[in-house]
């Protein structure tokens, strides 16, 4: 069946090192995949996407890997900051319809 | 960036009452916009996406008469719970797509609107 899941559902980081979250997804018809970032309390937040022809996309901080072989995605965080802390969430997309397919979330905690 | 907006932010009704959630695109007309919900701990559940001047399309399972959409603007998509009950108290958030020329899958979400039905 199509479902997005992450692997783990918590990761603790000190401040200033890398993360990485994990996501493993079964659609492999998806045109594209996104993470988000939700805070307690508020809506997702846009972080960035990936084309499902791209294996690698960077933004500021943050690159998203994508691996069509095993059908993994990860998205990478450079010298965490508290403010990082968050649920994170994998996502998948068909066509241009807009409508997103979530995993479970990655809870992330930034320790001082 | 675009700006969704969504109210009320919470909300507490007693148990039969219906009670209205809006969605609003401040700065960009949003054809399409989708209304999701999340129960504590757990991942966001897509419920119908609300289609500008025609009927919104429902995910399997979502009761039609039970939440009731209507995108009667470019800019304006309301979600009605009609005779709430308890089990019906969680996150409801809506979202909306810029159109982008690439088709990227950028979506601008609300802040959520927590329901708590007594």
């Amino acid at each position: 069946g199509e479902s997005v899941g992450l692997h783990l559902p918590t990761l603790s980081v000190q401040e200033g090192d890398n993360s990485i979250i994990n996501c493993a997804y079964s659609n492999s018809a998806s045109d594209y995949f996104i993470w988000y970032k939700q805070e307690s309390g508020k809506g997702p937040q846009f972080i960035i996407d990936i084309r499902s022809n791209m294996d690698k996309r960077q933004g500021q901080r943050v690159t998203v890997l994508l691996n069509k072989t095993v059908k993994h995605l990860s998205l990478q965080i450079a010298a965490t900051q508290p403010g990082d802390s968050a649920v994170y969430f994998c996502a998948e997309n068909k066509g241009n319809a807009g409508k997103s397919t979530f995993g479970d979330g990655t809870t992330l905690t930034v320790k001082p | 960036g675009a700006v969704v907006s969504q109210h009320p932010s919470r909300v507490i009704c007693k148990s039969g009452t219906s009670v209205k959630i809006e969605c609003r695109s401040l700065d960009f007309q949003a054809t399409t916009m989708f209304w999701y919900r999340q129960f504590p701990k757990q991942s966001l559940m897509l419920m119908a996406t609300s289609n500008e001047g025609s009927k919104a399309t429902y995910e399997q399972g979502v009761e039609k008469d039970k939440f009731l959409i209507n995108h009667a603007s470019l800019t304006l998509s309301t979600l009605t719970v009609t005779s709430a009950h308890p089990e019906d108290s969680s996150f409801y958030i809506c979202s909306a797509r810029v159109r982008a020329s690439g088709g990227g899958g950028e979506l601008f979400f609300g802040e959520g609107s927590r329901l708590t039905v007594l």
